[in-house]
């Protein structure tokens, strides 16, 4: 079954603990990416990944890394976490050619304490 | 001035109708998509699109490259299709996507 999966799905954790959100894809995509979504400001994008070793920042990229050392996984990685990165996160990955589906992670909610 | 805007915020419709939410955008773009979100979260591509239109089911989506407009309508609106709808930009001098802020649609039976 083609699908992204994200791991933890709930997080609480407590301000600067670092963490890595995990993210996979079995469709052979190029293109990857993570999205925040906050109530009232909607879905933002965090980074982004052409390819492998390829990567590119979205518009709210501050306080956040990310790698992609192999084509199906994109960890999202939060060095010292704040607060204000209490949000639901979403990975994506997006077919290529005239289609361009894009598929989406089930989220991962994070509370920064 | 938001580079996506959405309209309208909220729907609430009666099963049946024929639905209509609209998507404006002001930058160049090289493609539009469609996305719904359950109450559960979870979110679905409906759409990719960069002219004219598709049709998937009861769900047809337009675009006007020229007027940076695209609609997403759903014909014979169900209980069942209460989501919010998404509508997101790809620049067309980047690989970054742009968000509206969703359109809550709720169709009562």
């Amino acid at each position: 079954e083609a699908q992204v999966t994200q791991n933890p799905r709930y997080l609480i954790t407590v301000t600067g603990k670092k963490l890595t959100v995990t993210c996979s894809q079995n469709m052979n995509h190029e293109y990857m990416s993570w999205y925040r979504q906050d109530p009232g400001l909607g879905l933002r994008q965090i980074y982004y990944s052409m390819n492998v070793e390829v990567t590119d920042k979205g518009d709210v990229p501050e306080g956040y890394k990310v790698s992609r050392k192999e084509k199906r996984n994109f960890p999202l990685i939060l060095e010292s976490p704040s607060p204000n990165q209490t949000s639901l996160y979403f990975c994506a990955s997006t077919s290529s050619g005239d289609y361009n589906e894009q598929f989406f992670g089930p989220g991962t909610r994070l509370t920064v304490l | 001035k938001n580079e996506v805007e959405q309209s309208p915020q909220n729907l609430t419709a009666q099963e049946g109708e024929f639905i209509t939410i609209n998507c404006s955008y002001s930058v160049g773009i090289s493609a539009l998509h469609w996305l719904q979100q359950h109450p559960g979260g979870g979110i679905v591509s409906l759409f990719m699109l960069s002219s004219g239109k598709k049709k998937h089911g009861r769900l047809i989506a337009t675009i006007n490259i020229q007027e940076k407009h695209s609609s997403l309508h759903i014909t014979a609106s169900h209980p069942r299709d209460s989501a919010v709808y998404i509508c997101a930009v790809r620049s067309r001098y980047g690989n970054k996507l742009v968000f509206g802020a969703g359109t809550i649609l709720r169709v009562k039976s």
